[in-house]
């Protein structure tokens, strides 16, 4: 079936302009995952989604990035007034959560680049 | 919150002999460790998870161990290949939490032939 999907796969945008990012995630999985990825360092996690409850939102760096999750479906990640600290690969993920019974694999989308100029 | 550490950061290896990689965890509520595969360009991919009622898993050439009194886990493999190069990446947090994970910084695994 259809994996997590990302676009776009690539945004160079200028510092100061804001950028959406979106994520599709699997159908039926009710839990869906933002993480940044810097070149070379690990998975930082962002925000968390799952179900109807409110967000997690304590990975967040700063008040410029929000996300939201309409009809527990598509995710869509903003980033205000982009900085050139913002440049890394956004990656989505997506699982069962309370679905899942003892499922708690996450799968991962391919990732936008974003390079702030 | 949970925080995890992960070592090394890169580790060269020939083809056929093992690699070890280690983490630690710091809250000992944490009771699932997950270990995610990202080859060069691709996304990361789960290989294999343990559960804190067990001590070790394994699955063909990967396995991993946990030590809870320690709070520390460990993926091995063996017999590496070319095809193990990657980097993997050690996460931790408990099922309470529905798959929302601390990660380490991963292990860059270079399989030389």
């Amino acid at each position: 079936g259809a994996g997590v999907s990302q676009s776009p796969s690539n945004k160079v945008t200028e510092k100061g302009k804001d950028v959406e990012l979106r994520c599709d995630p699997i159908s039926g999985h009710t839990a869906l995952y933002w993480y940044r990825q810097s070149l070379g360092q690990g998975l930082e996690f962002l925000i968390y989604f799952q179900g109807n409850s409110a967000p997690d939102k304590s990975g967040l760096p700063s008040d410029r990035f929000s996300a939201e999750r309409t009809g527990g479906s598509v995710s869509t990640l903003t980033i205000q007034r982009t900085q050139q600290e913002d440049s890394a690969v956004y990656l989505c993920a997506s699982s069962y959560g309370l679905a899942g019974g003892r499922s708690y694999e996450q799968y991962f989308g391919p990732g936008t680049r974003l390079t702030v100029t | 919150g949970e925080n995890v550490e992960q070592h090394p950061s890169t580790l060269s290896v020939q083809e056929g002999d093992s690699a070890v990689i280690k983490c630690t965890y710091s809250d000992s509520a944490s009771n699932y460790f997950p270990w995610y595969k990202q080859e060069l360009g691709k996304r990361p991919q789960l290989i294999i998870d343990i559960r804190s009622n067990v001590g070790e898993k394994k699955d063909q050439r990967i396995a991993v161990t946990l030590n809870k009194t320690a709070k520390h886990f460990s993926l091995h493999i063996t017999e590496t290949q070319p095809e193990d190069s990657a980097v993997y990446f050690c996460a931790a947090g408990t099922t309470d939490s529905w798959g929302k994970f601390q990660f380490g910084a991963g292990t860059q695994v270079v399989v030389t032939p």
